[in-house]
């Protein structure tokens, strides 16, 4: 069964306090690993896929890495409007080898950042 | 242009009753997807469909939930004999690619149903 597990569960910051989310996860075999950012009362807004380990991607402030076992969302002198939850998510192989094509999703880690 | 769009955005029913909830996705895409979130928690797979067939209802959680598309569109998803259980948030997403495609999935704002 595949599983993501993301810690810490809530990290609040100072404005330009900079720090890591983390994401592990368990798969059969990894298509890709997807972060997202959800806000109070919305669905959540696409931020990185990452397909196999050592591809790294940015997006302003944000960065995200892959490892085999895990992915790690780096955030660079935060503000407060980065305050949200990020979640991960993976999507992978079927038993068989075939596509799963639902994504298996952590809990997520609630970000605040206090200016 | 437009996003995936949700309706109604807001429901609350009675023990027991039947509801369904509306999904219209992004124009062209293929893939669909069915997702529920409890409060506090990520978001559950659910089903799955490419255009009009539903490839994947495995997240399905019981008989009582049921989802269609009958046109390879518009999206459809009904539970019948609503139970206290069942409140959460009803995120439907979707993809420009076929079965198998590791495009992104893209999500509708939800439908959060309160059963009282």
């Amino acid at each position: 069964e595949d599983q993501v597990t993301q810690s810490p569960e809530a990290l609040r910051l100072q404005e330009g306090e900079s720090s890591s989310l983390n994401c592990s996860y368990t798969v059969s075999g990894l298509r890709g690993l997807f972060w997202y950012r959800q806000d109070p009362g919305k669905g959540p807004e696409f931020l990185f896929t990452l397909y196999s380990a050592g591809e790294e991607k940015e997006k302003e402030r944000l960065k995200a890495t892959l490892t085999k076992k895990e992915s790690f969302l780096h955030i660079t002198a935060p503000k407060p409007e980065d305050s949200a939850t990020y979640l991960c998510a993976v999507q992978a192989y079927g038993v068989s080898g075939g596509g799963a094509d639902g994504l298996t999703f952590g809990k997520g880690t609630h970000l605040i950042i206090q200016p | 242009g437009a996003g995936v769009s949700q309706s109604p955005r807001y429901k609350v029913a009675k023990r027991g009753q039947d509801v369904a909830l509306r999904c219209d996705p992004i124009s062209g895409h293929v893939s669909l997807f069915w997702y529920q979130q409890a409060l506090g928690q990520g978001p559950e797979f659910l089903t799955y469909f490419q255009n009009e067939a539903q490839l994947d209802k495995s997240g399905l959680p019981s008989d009582r939930f049921f989802a269609e598309r009958p046109e390879g569109s518009v999206s459809t998803l009904k539970i019948q004999r609503t139970q206290q259980e069942d409140s959460a948030v009803y995120l439907c997403a979707s993809r420009l690619g076929w079965a198998g495609s590791t495009d992104t999935q893209y999500f509708g704002p939800g439908t959060r149903l309160t059963v009282l």
